[in-house]
């Protein structure tokens, strides 16, 4: 029954490679998000989707590519891996207002070697 | 543009003592507020949250913050603090309304002692 849920939970991959982390919310939210939190524990939003369209995207650089089949997954796509990569990336979701707050998945901590 | 300013990185109290962490906040609209929680190796888990209601917030683990426009904070509080408390805190502002980014601050790890 959790409510955001991730894969991997771990993640380790040489530099150059690609990869993808998923995300699926089973708790009828409409917008959901990937955050990135770096080794000082900084959270920083990186891409927001609502309804499957793509409504934030920060200054991120072009090899992460998010993708929502549906309201209930956003999946992150990362080509040609580098070691500034390495993090943990968090998927959250919402409803449209955020007035009942933001659930967070548990993580998927990427280490690029 | 909205931020948050968490005063002190690192609090450490006794066990049974106060507990207090720092968070102010900066929003052009009226905002939304919240206090998050992340244990080692772990998620984020929300602790309580502030939507035009109460201005005093109660949360789990018996937390609560208090929401004072003239002073924009959003200050956490419990009165006596546990060791299971000890953890990375991080307060959060979005803009009311809208599912707009949650901009965090840059978090306060509270210690607690024996």
């Amino acid at each position: 029954d959790t409510a955001v849920s991730q894969t991997p939970k771990y993640l380790v991959t040489q530099m150059g490679n690609d990869k993808s982390i998923k995300c699926e919310q089973n708790l009828g939210h409409d917008t959901m998000y990937w955050y990135k939190q770096d080794s000082k524990k900084f959270l920083k939003i990186m891409f927001s989707y609502n309804n499957k369209e793509l409504i934030i995207n920060e200054t991120v650089p072009n090899r992460f590519s998010p993708k929502s089949p549906d309201k209930a997954h956003l999946n992150l796509h990362i080509n040609s891996l580098e070691l500034g990569d390495s993090a943990v990336y968090f998927c959250a979701s919402s409803h449209m207002d955020a007035s009942t707050g933001y659930t967070f998945g548990s993580g998927t901590r990427l280490t690029v070697v | 543009a909205q931020s948050v300013t968490q005063l002190g990185s690192h609090v450490s109290v006794s066990e049974g003592a106060l507990v207090l962490l720092r968070c102010n906040y900066s929003s052009s609209v009226p905002p939304y507020l919240f206090w998050y929680v992340q244990y080692p190796n772990q998620g984020l888990q929300l602790l309580l949250k502030y939507t035009s209601a109460a201005t005093l917030v109660k949360g789990i683990n018996g937390f609560e913050a208090e929401f004072k426009k003239s002073e924009t904070s959003f200050h956490l509080t419990k009165p006596s603090a546990h060791m299971s408390d000890a953890a990375e805190y991080f307060c959060a502002v979005s803009e009311s309304g809208t599912a707009s980014k949650l901009t965090f601050g840059t978090g306060t790890r509270l210690q607690v002692t024996l």
